[in-house]
């Protein structure tokens, strides 16, 4: 079953542009992943953060993380077209393997 | 590193079929995960294996399934008597215990006719 929700389920915007992309969860985590797919290809992992960390950068990628909420954000700055793509946070609640539960992704696309 | 291979990257097979895909995981990662991901849906766990052990199942494993990893290395996952249902892609992703991220292979996509 999937984790939670993430919104907006589609994004589109112009190159260059900021691209914010929120995920909900529902049970406790020991990290949440997110991770870009392009069409119909395998994931590719972005970033990953912490339950004890609040947000986290890496290049463009800003994520940020509200235990309390249940809720986690990522923003990409300055797109680009190649960032078209979608976009999944999945969260690793421990125990069981590490598994992860995904959330049902967004949508994004830059456009020249 | 090389990354993680899945083979074969497609199929297609008639209903009642049999399908066996592999995954070839990153040399030492000892965990192995296996995910299902239908059009439209984030990835939904399947089954893991540490090692040769494989340690749990989704419900969404049906008894049609079957996972091994018999040296601890590569994993096949077998469906049998396929359904139009089982249409997806399965994901493999390893890691190294300890470690905590996940890196996936490209997947295979099944189209059951």
């Amino acid at each position: 079953s999937q984790q939670g929700e993430e919104d907006p389920q589609a994004l589109s915007i112009q190159e260059g542009e900021n691209a914010t992309m929120n995920c909900s969860y529902k049970t406790s985590i020991n990290n949440l992943q997110w991770y870009r797919q392009n069409s119909g290809r395998g994931l590719v992992h972005l970033i990953l953060i912490r339950s004890n960390e609040r947000e986290k950068h890496s290049g463009r990628l800003r994520v940020t993380l509200d235990t309390s909420k249940k809720s986690s954000s990522l923003l990409i700055t300055a797109s680009r077209a190649a960032d078209t793509a979608s976009y999944f946070c999945a969260t690793d609640a421990g125990g069981g393997g590490n598994k992860l539960t995904f959330g049902t992704g967004t949508q994004l696309k830059v456009e020249l | 590193d090389t990354g993680v291979s899945q083979d074969p990257r497609h199929k297609i097979t008639k209903r009642g079929q049999n399908v066996t895909f592999r995954c070839d995981p990153i040399s030492e990662h000892n965990r192995l995960y296996w995910y299902r991901q239908t059009l439209g849906q984030g990835p939904e766990f399947l089954t893991y294996f540490q090692n040769e052990a494989q340690l749990e199942k989704s419900r969404l494993l049906s008894d049609r399934f079957s996972a091994e990893r018999p040296k601890g290395s590569f994993s096949t996952l077998e469906i049998q008597r396929t359904e139009q249902g089982d249409s997806a892609m399965y994901l493999c992703a390893s890691r190294r215990q300890g470690q905590e991220t996940q890196y996936f292979g490209p997947g295979t996509r099944l189209l059951v006719l």
